[in-house]
């Protein structure tokens, strides 16, 4: 069975330009959050998408924003890119919602430099 | 609200050391509780989880015994290896997944 898929891996932007982060879940798997990890923050939660609405957000502005789509894939969007906005995002997928006692499978990554 | 509190690192052992990386959690009720593991340059991956009080998980000679009573959950290895250089994460179901700060651990020959 295949796992989560994230694409690009490696990518770098420009202060000020967007970026797009693409995850393919398990298949089956409903539930897709996205997580920053950086080496002072650690892993922070930024949302969860379920059944393509999301159910949950982290406290990150409003230039993080997300979507899921009808075959439970996923992409999460950062406008107006800042230097302090790299960093490795990790997409998890899940069959049940958060809360429950189900574990995250999560992708390798990609990895956001921002110059 | 929810949360977890793991031990800070980075800890360096010698191969064939004890490991313990200790992990205390603040929940309403009764979760789950895992430890995922992130190998150099690759996402996490669930190491062991216990679903209730007293249980323990084990997993690739890594236990944790889910205890109630001191709200913890610490990973315990007897004799690790080389390949056991990652970081590791205590996480805490919710409405989010709670993830400790990560601990890495360097193991040398």
């Amino acid at each position: 069975k295949a796992g989560v898929t994230q694409t690009p891996r490696y990518l770098i932007k420009t202060r000020g330009q967007q970026v797009t982060l693409s995850c393919s879940p398990i298949s089956g798997h409903r539930s897709v959050s996205w997580y920053q990890q950086t080496p002072g923050q650690g892993l922070q939660f930024l949302f969860e998408y379920f059944s393509e609405t999301q159910r949950n957000k982290g406290n990150f502005p409003g230039r993080f924003s997300g979507r899921q789509f009808s075959n439970s894939r996923s992409e999460m969007n950062v406008s107006t890119l800042e230097l302090g906005d790299s960093a490795l995002y990790l997409c998890a997928s899940s069959l049940e919602r958060q809360g429950g006692t189900g574990e995250l499978f999560f992708g390798e990554g990609s990895r956001l430099t921002v110059l | 609200g929810d949360s977890v509190t793991q031990m800070e690192g980075p800890v360096t052992l010698s191969e064939e050391a004890f490991l313990t990386i200790n992990c205390t959690y603040t929940a309403t009720g009764y979760p789950s509780l895992f430890w995922y593991v992130q190998y150099p340059g690759e996402g996490l991956q669930l190491l062991l989880k216990a679903t209730k009080a007293d249980d323990k998980g084990s997993n690739k000679g890594f236990e944790a015994t889910y205890r109630k009573e001191t709200t913890s959950f610490h990973l315990e290895k007897g004799s690790v290896q080389v390949s056991d250089s990652a970081v590791y994460f205590c996480a805490l179901p919710g409405n989010q997944f709670y993830f400790g700060t990560g601990t890495s651990l360097t193991v040398i020959p």
